[in-house]
């Protein structure tokens, strides 16, 4: 089976960076991605990793580390529409992609 | 809008009837998955389809079943409907059937809210 970790809720200051983590445990790791979710919204793509690493695109980045079964995502410059759910999943396999709860960030002024 | 159409937005019914949740998926996409979304239980998925055919199962009830059509929709049958059942239900399309490849990112339709009364 597959075990994805996250806190469930973070609160950052508007215009600071704040890392969500997420921990895993699986066999036949092939990917893992991160996906934002408004409130009663559909969930958006926002950036994968198959590699260890940090790939970045614009205010956010996402780390990989698969020795670890470990992955953050770093988002910069905090914005009040930033406020959202945070949901981490998983490829392994040939299964489809595995979610954890995800972490509620809330953006405060 | 992600491409991906899902009817009805919202539904309410009451326990022990049958809905059916409808899905086109993006343009050019042959995957289609369902995923239940529940308050304390996040994404659950449950079944997917790639070019009409079944292709995995997650953790779908026996009073749930699925199909994907030859123009590539796809309808979630859900019966018997208990209180529990009550949740979002996305559905999301992929070009492919899966695996690492980052381009086989899933877009999510902006869901069915089901209520059941």
């Amino acid at each position: 089976g597959q075990n994805i970790d996250q806190p469930t809720e973070m609160t950052a200051t508007e215009g600071a960076i704040v890392q969500i983590n997420c921990t895993y445990q699986t066999s036949g790791f092939n990917g893992l991605f991160w996906y934002q979710q408004h409130a009663g919204e559909a969930p958006t793509f926002l950036s994968y990793n198959v590699l260890d690493g940090l790939e970045e695109k614009g205010r956010f980045s996402s780390f990989l580390s698969r020795s670890k079964g470990y992955s953050y995502l770093l988002l910069k410059e905090l914005q009040m529409k930033d406020s959202a759910s945070y949901l981490c999943a998983v490829f392994s396999g040939n299964t489809p992609l595995v979610f954890g709860k995800g972490t509620r960030l809330s953006v405060i002024a | 809008d992600s491409g991906v159409t899902q009817t009805p937005k919202h539904l309410i019914t009451a326990t022990g009837q049958r809905v059916t949740l409808r899905c086109s998926p993006r343009s050019g996409d042959l995957s289609v998955y369902w995923y239940q979304q529940s308050l304390d239980q996040g994404l659950q998925f449950l079944i997917q389809y790639y070019n009409g055919e079944e292709r995995a199962k997650g953790n779908i009830l026996e009073r749930f079943s699925a199909q994907q059509f030859p123009d590539l929709h796809s309808e979630l049958n859900l019966s018997s409907l208990e209180l529990g059942d009550s949740a979002l239900y996305f559905c999301a399309s992929s070009p492919s059937t899966g695996g690492s490849s980052g381009a086989n990112v899933l877009t999510f339709g902006a869901g069915s809210r089901l209520t059941v009364l």
